[in-house]
């Protein structure tokens, strides 16, 4: 129950295209969501994060569309640039756990230029 | 404004020796947590220090442990090494108080156990 399951495991998008990341969770006690960029030899970097409340949040070519009733939500990436190469994590933390973060597999995304 | 600062960078350990990781958070923060990825996976959780107390565990065994300073910096120290626990390790830090304080990340210590 405490598994976020994350798909796919890797994509290969076009400069300018869409990238979409999708993640699925079982536990109802999730209530904040962000998604992590981590680049080679670099920790995860905080890109967009969203609360249940909301369905979906936007933050420049970035989007994070939630559906609390099916318990997925997924990132957006649009207008994709070679700059954005790199694994994509999504992530779940549970109502008072104090930060504690589950973390999906991950997605290398590539885009070609 | 420093962000969080881990060391070393890289470390090789051979099977059965110990080990001890360091993290400064980042300017202001006052949590620390520490995760582990493995290679091609996301990291895992294994526990979060609050003034200088060890106040959440993931399902690591007893042969990780912690400390937190009170300049709030923190170590993690791993017990009779294992081939498997060769991993990124990432220290994460943030604000206690304020729920919508987001985990800023280190760049990790690469450890590798022969």
């Amino acid at each position: 129950q405490q598994q976020v399951k994350q798909s796919p495991q890797s994509l290969i998008v076009q400069k300018g295209g869409i990238s979409i990341i999708n993640c699925a969770y079982e536990n109802t006690a999730f209530d904040y969501f962000p998604w992590y960029q981590q680049f080679p030899g670099k920790g995860p970097a905080l890109l967009i994060a969203i609360r249940p409340d909301v369905s979906e949040k936007k933050e420049g070519r970035f989007t994070i569309s939630f559906n609390k009733s099916a318990k997925q939500f997924s990132l957006h990436i649009m207008d994709s640039q070679p700059g954005d190469s790199a694994t994509y994590f999504c992530a779940a933390r549970i109502s008072g756990s104090a930060r504690q973060l589950t973390f999906g597999s991950g997605t290398q995304l590539t885009v070609l230029p | 404004d420093a962000g969080v600062t881990q060391s070393p960078t890289h470390l090789i350990k051979t099977r059965g020796q110990q080990v001890t990781l360091r993290c400064s958070p980042k300017s202001g923060h006052d949590t620390v947590s520490w995760y582990q990825q493995a290679l091609g996976q996301g990291p895992q959780f294994i526990f979060q220090y609050y003034e200088e107390e060890e106040r959440q565990r993931g399902n690591f065994p007893d042969r990780f442990s912690g400390h937190q300073f009170p300049n709030y910096s923190s170590e993690l120290n791993v017990n009779a090494l294992l081939l498997g626990d060769s991993a990124l390790y990432l220290c994460a830090s943030t604000i206690q108080g304020f729920s919508n304080s987001p985990l800023h990340f280190g760049n990790g210590t690469r450890l590798t156990v022969t």
